[in-house]
């Protein structure tokens, strides 16, 4: 069975402490990984795209790696607005058409 | 160009009742997927409708069903809610398979007392 887990559950990191989101995975045939961001009450919001291990991928203060097992999104120095729920989620399916997703790990950043 | 349009935002209903979530996929995109989110977990897949034709099913019992139009807009039914169906229902679209494309709607909040 195609299963994503993400740890922490929950991060609370000080304005400018560096961290990172762990997010594991076990499935049958990987077409892609996605992270999203999702605030509360809204959709997830698309963040990176990753298709191979050792693929890494930056946006601002984010960077997503991926290995054959699991990939991390690193947030370097980050602010008060990154605060949100980060998903993983692993693409699969005969269509490539089913996103498996993680719980989320809940960032709070504090100032 | 307009994002992935679902209503109604919000809704109410009772335990026994029916009810229909729209979803107007973005302009060009002719994949509609659903996915329903309980408080505290990620989404999970319920159908994606590709041209028109379901291409997937996740572990849902049959009282939920759903449908693509000829536009590629859909709607998700539901009958006999349950108490446990309470959830964010979003929509995603995407504009070819494989979805590696997928934007994601705002959602419906659906609470059934």
């Amino acid at each position: 069975e195609d299963q994503v887990t993400q740890s922490p559950e929950a991060l609370r990191l000080q304005e400018g402490e560096s961290s990172s989101l762990n997010c594991s995975y076990t499935v049958s045939g990987l077409r892609g990984l996605f992270w999203y961001r999702q605030d509360p009450g809204k959709g997830p919001e698309f963040l990176f795209t990753l298709y191979s291990a050792g693929e890494e991928k930056e946006k601002e203060r984010l960077k997503a790696t991926l290995t054959k097992k699991e990939s991390f999104l690193h947030i370097t120095a980050p602010k008060p607005e990154d605060s949100a729920t980060y998903l993983c989620a692993v693409l699969v399916g005969e269509y490539g058409n089913k996103l498996v997703f993680g719980a989320g790990t809940i960032l709070r950043v504090k100032s | 160009d307009a994002g992935v349009t679902q209503s109604p935002t919000h809704l109410i209903k009772t335990r026994g009742q029916h009810v229909t979530l729209r979803c107007s996929p973005i302009s060009g995109h002719k994949s509609v997927s659903w996915y329903q989110q309980v408080l505290g977990q990620g989404p999970q897949f319920i159908f994606q409708y590709y041209e028109k034709e379901e291409r997937g099913r996740g572990n849902f019992p049959d009282r939920f069903s759903a449908r693509q139009f000829p536009n590629y807009s859909s709607e998700l039914n539901v009958n006999a809610l349950l108490l446990g169906d309470s959830a964010l229902y979003l929509c995603a679209s995407s504009r070819q398979l494989p979805n590696y494309g997928y934007t994601f709607g705002s959602g419906t909040r659906l609470t059934v007392v």
